[in-house]
């Protein structure tokens, strides 16, 4: 079947422009995890949803990070003002219950700021 | 907070030679140790993984062991091909709201014909 999907694959932003990344997580999973890998790194935990709540948002580096689930299905990773340190893979992790269940990741998103 | 270290950072080995990953972690109550492959621009898979209630776990080439006690845990890989070449990134997880997984610093493994 369809695994976990992620658009745009690369994106390449001014410093000051707001970025969205999307996620598509394998049909019926009910977590989904977004991570960030910076070059040469492991991927970082970034935030959490169970279905459409978000439970933990503490790897979120700034309010300039907000992330969503509102169907409880595809999510977005929204970075408003990208600074250049933002620079990073995103991944996208589904898993399909709540407890320590297989994560599944993404092809994830390359981002650029110029 | 988890945290998860990872040896060596590089890893050279000759075809057919086993290859050691090593890993501790902090946290006393992470009980899920998955391993993770990663070729050039691809996304992590999954190679193996095992829960604190398991001592050991193979696959075909690939064997997983874990000491509770000493909090690490060590990826083998026996028989070494050069499509094993990749980066290998070890990770623990606790049990609790967030099932997150925390990432040690990858090892890249280079296999040589």
């Amino acid at each position: 079947g369809a695994g976990v999907s992620q658009s745009p694959r690369y994106k390449v932003a001014k410093r000051g422009q707001d970025v969205a990344l999307r996620c598509d997580p394998i049909s019926g999973h009910v977590s989904l995890f977004w991570y960030q890998q910076a070059l040469g790194q492991g991927p970082e935990f970034l935030t959490y949803f169970q279905n459409e709540a978000q439970l933990d948002k503490s790897g979120l580096p700034s309010d300039r990070f907000f992330a969503e689930r509102p169907e409880g299905s595809v999510s977005t990773l929204k970075i408003q003002r990208t600074q250049q340190e933002d620079s990073a893979v995103y991944l996208c992790a589904s898993s399909l219950r709540t407890t320590t269940d297989t994560q599944y990741f993404g092809p994830g998103t390359r981002l650029t700021v110029l | 907070g988890e945290n998860v270290e990872q040896h060596p950072s590089t890893l050279s080995v000759q075809e057919g030679d086993s290859a050691v990953i090593k890993c501790t972690y902090s946290d006393s109550a992470s009980n899920y140790f998955p391993w993770y492959k990663q070729e050039l621009g691809k996304r992590p898979q999954l190679i193996i993984d095992i829960r604190s209630n398991v001592g050991e776990k193979k696959d075909q080439r690939i064997a997983v062991t874990l000491n509770k006690t000493a909090k690490h845990f060590s990826l083998h890989i026996t028989e070494t091909q050069p499509e094993d070449s990749a980066v290998y990134f070890c990770a623990a997880s606790s049990l609790g709201n967030t099932d997150k997984l925390i990432f040690g610093t990858g090892t890249r493994l280079q296999v040589f014909p």
